[in-house]
């Protein structure tokens, strides 16, 4: 068990819907961090938080958005849903701040997203 | 941006065999390398990481070797067992501030046949 915590574990819904994945990081930890990894895209970086600010984008389509609250968890919300979004879903978290050397980032358990 | 490539995408070993999986990177300032095991429908996992102030670190049977000039990392694992078989994945990043994504590569499926 990483720490980091992911709800929910499995999401079915329809193209054009609108879904929400919740993540909670590790205790101390203040960077979230989320991942896609499809098939044939491997481990995607999509976006990163760090307490409570925007911090890195990657490959996020307009769709997707984030935000990270208060108590540090973060949610990432997918609109308009097409086939081609279902994959899993990885959230990270680690430390990541200024003058820290290293950087591990630990990863919850993934949210499995299918669209029908 | 940074972009990881890793070889070979699969690899098929005995039990007891070493094995190597190797991946270059394209960034000079990425300075913070670290490998993950993924077993099937389950979270990456951590198994080692090499920062590029250092050319290699071991944990046990694994292994990890960093060449700087050259721009790529590797990861060893001896005496491999049956619980190896897993996707194995390596990233690059940039630590020191307040970023530190990771770029991964496309991982390596290895087998290792009792």
């Amino acid at each position: 068990d990483s720490g980091v915590t992911q709800t929910p574990k499995h999401l079915i819904t329809a193209t054009g819907q609108r879904v929400t994945l919740r993540c909670s990081p590790r205790s101390g930890d203040l960077s979230v961090y989320w991942y896609q990894q499809s098939l044939d895209q491997g481990l995607q970086f999509l976006i990163q938080y760090y307490n409570g600010e925007e911090r890195a984008k990657g490959n996020i389509l307009e769709r997707f958005s984030a935000q990270q609250f208060p108590d540090l968890h973060s949610e990432l919300n997918l609109s308009s849903l097409e086939l081609g979004d279902s994959a899993l879903y990885f959230c990270a978290s680690s430390v990541a701040g200024g003058g820290v050397t290293y950087n591990e980032q630990f990863f919850g358990p993934g949210t499995r997203l299918t669209v029908l | 941006g940074e972009n990881v490539e890793q070889h070979p995408s699969t690899l098929s070993v005995q039990e007891g065999d070493s094995a190597v999986i190797k991946c270059t990177y394209s960034d000079s300032a990425s300075n913070y390398f670290p490998w993950y095991k993924q077993e099937l429908g389950k979270r990456p996992q951590l198994i080692i990481d090499i920062r590029s102030n250092v050319g290699e670190k071991k944990d046990q049977r694994i292994a990890v070797t960093l060449n700087k000039t050259a721009k790529h990392f590797s990861l060893h694992i001896t005496e491999t067992q049956p619980e190896d078989s897993a996707v194995y994945f390596c990233a690059a990043s940039i630590v020191g501030g307040s970023q530190g994504n990771l770029i991964f590569g496309k991982g390596t499926k290895l087998s290792v046949k009792p």
